[in-house]
């Protein structure tokens, strides 16, 4: 067990919807991440969050938005979902914002856009 | 722009023997991190090993070492006495500072033979 906990397990919607994904991370981490793992794109580095602010950006569509909420955690919503969006939404948080803290991931949430 | 190769799509292992991983990345960077991942059946990601550009020397993690080679823009991963449950599918992944996205080779199957 990471100690990082993501909501819910599995998510099945439609296309042209809107989701949100939870987030909780480990006690005392401050940073939190989001990833996309889908087999076409791979394993995509989303954005990172540390203590509230955005710290780092990749890969995140206009459609997707992401925040940290004073109480850390973390929350990623999906909007207008496509098809193309059907993927593993993985968390992970890390003690501090630096490069080399090491990351723990949640068991991710599995969406399925039908 | 950075990206990371993993040009083992599927690799096999006899049980006890060990096994090589490769990677190679591209960047301009002189300071940068480096990690491999490891992501079994059940989904979850666990880091494995990470290394810092900046030291020399090879890190290591009980089985699990790397040979990193700078110049050559290489990191592979060596896992000595494999093991049942080192089956899994392994990422190598690149980030250059807190501020930059972590980028994520395509992965490696790697399968142990008992």
């Amino acid at each position: 067990d990471s100690g990082v906990t993501q909501t819910p397990k599995h998510l099945i919607t439609a296309t042209g919807q809107r989701v949100t994904l939870r987030c909780s991370p480990r006690s005392g981490d401050l940073s939190v991440y989001w990833y996309q793992q889908s087999l076409d794109q791979g394993l995509q580095f989303l954005i990172q969050y540390y203590n509230g602010e955005e710290r780092a950006k990749g890969n995140i569509l206009e459609r997707f938005s992401a925040q940290q909420f004073p109480d850390l955690h973390s929350e990623l919503n999906l909007s207008s979902l496509e098809l193309g969006d059907s993927a593993l939404y993985f968390c992970a948080s890390s003690v501090g914002q630096g490069a080399h803290q090491p990351q723990h991931f949640g068991d991710g949430t599995r969406l399925s856009i039908l | 722009a950075q990206t990371v190769t993993q040009s083992q799509p599927e690799m096999s292992v006899q049980e006890a023997e060990t096994v090589t991983l490769s990677c190679t990345y591209d960047t301009s960077e002189s300071d940068y991190y480096l990690f491999w991942y490891k992501q079994p059946p059940s989904r979850q990601m666990i880091l494995v090993i990470r290394q810092e550009a900046y030291k020399q020397q090879n890190a290591t993690e009980n089985r699990f070492s790397v040979n990193f080679q700078k110049a050559a823009k290489s990191f592979s991963l060596k896992i000595s006495d494999s093991q049942l449950g080192d089956a899994a599918m392994y990422f190598c992944a690149y980030r250059k500072t807190s501020y930059d996205k972590v980028i994520f080779g395509p992965g490696t199957s790697l399968s142990v033979i008992p």
